[in-house]
């Protein structure tokens, strides 16, 4: 059983391009959730999906960030127009239904801003 | 809302020796607790959970945490560690929930060093 997929490893974007992240969560996880972590600092939530639902997007930014988890395919997290803050390690984690309380992390994208 | 507060940045320690890594939580509501161990340039492992019952948590690797729900806290310890501990660690809650999912709510980390 594959673990949790994340592609790419690495992205490296100008500033006021477009970031795609994707994940892919485990074989039979039907949950995903996405998290930042800065330089120096802890993971902190973005942003909780169910197939075709968000659920709880309360960590996203207001602006130029989204997320999508279509009903095929990987978890998809977008960030338009990228500013050098938005520099960062993005872990996805996903959860199986029956038990939400354990989650199981991605390698993480590691998204610089030049 | 939940927090979590990891009172060390750093911990060096000499191999062999004990460690414990201090984690206190702040919460209205239940929660569970969890233990995560990053390697460098790695996503997150799970080192061990706190969900219910005996408050002291054995993990793998021969880590172990302490529940002290009186004091908040979760302490991770292991008596002998190795070259290959060196690593981030992270301490984690979750609101326990009967309904739907939770995020977790990460400390800020602790780098842990073991010198030769």
């Amino acid at each position: 059983n594959a673990g949790v997929m994340q592609n790419p490893r690495h992205l490296v974007r100008r500033r006021g391009q477009e970031a795609r992240l994707r994940c892919s969560p485990m074989k039979g996880h039907s949950h995903v959730y996405w998290y930042r972590q800065l330089p120096e600092e802890g993971l902190k939530f973005m942003v909780y999906l169910q197939k075709e639902n968000i659920i709880d997007e309360s960590g996203m930014p207001k602006e130029r960030f989204s997320a999508e988890f279509p009903k095929e395919g990987p978890s998809i997290l977008r960030i338009q127009q990228v500013v050098r803050g938005d520099s960062a390690a993005y872990f996805c984690a996903s959860s199986p239904p029956s038990f939400h309380w354990e989650q199981f992390f991605g390698p993480g994208t590691r998204l610089t801003v030049l | 809302a939940q927090s979590v507060t990891q009172l060390d940045s750093q911990v060096p320690v000499f191999e062999e020796a004990p460690v414990e890594l201090r984690c206190n939580y702040s919460s209205s509501v239940s929660v569970y607790l969890f233990w995560y161990v990053q390697y460098p340039n790695q996503g997150l492992q799970l080192l061990l959970k706190y969900l219910s019952g005996s408050t002291l948590v054995k993990g793998i690797n021969g880590f172990e945490a302490e529940f002290n729900k009186s004091q908040t806290s979760f302490h991770l310890r292991k008596p002998s560690v190795h070259i290959s501990d060196t690593a981030e660690y992270f301490c984690a809650v979750s609101q326990m929930a009967s309904l739907g999912n939770t995020p977790l709510v990460f400390g800020k980390g602790t780098r842990l060093s073991v010198i030769a």
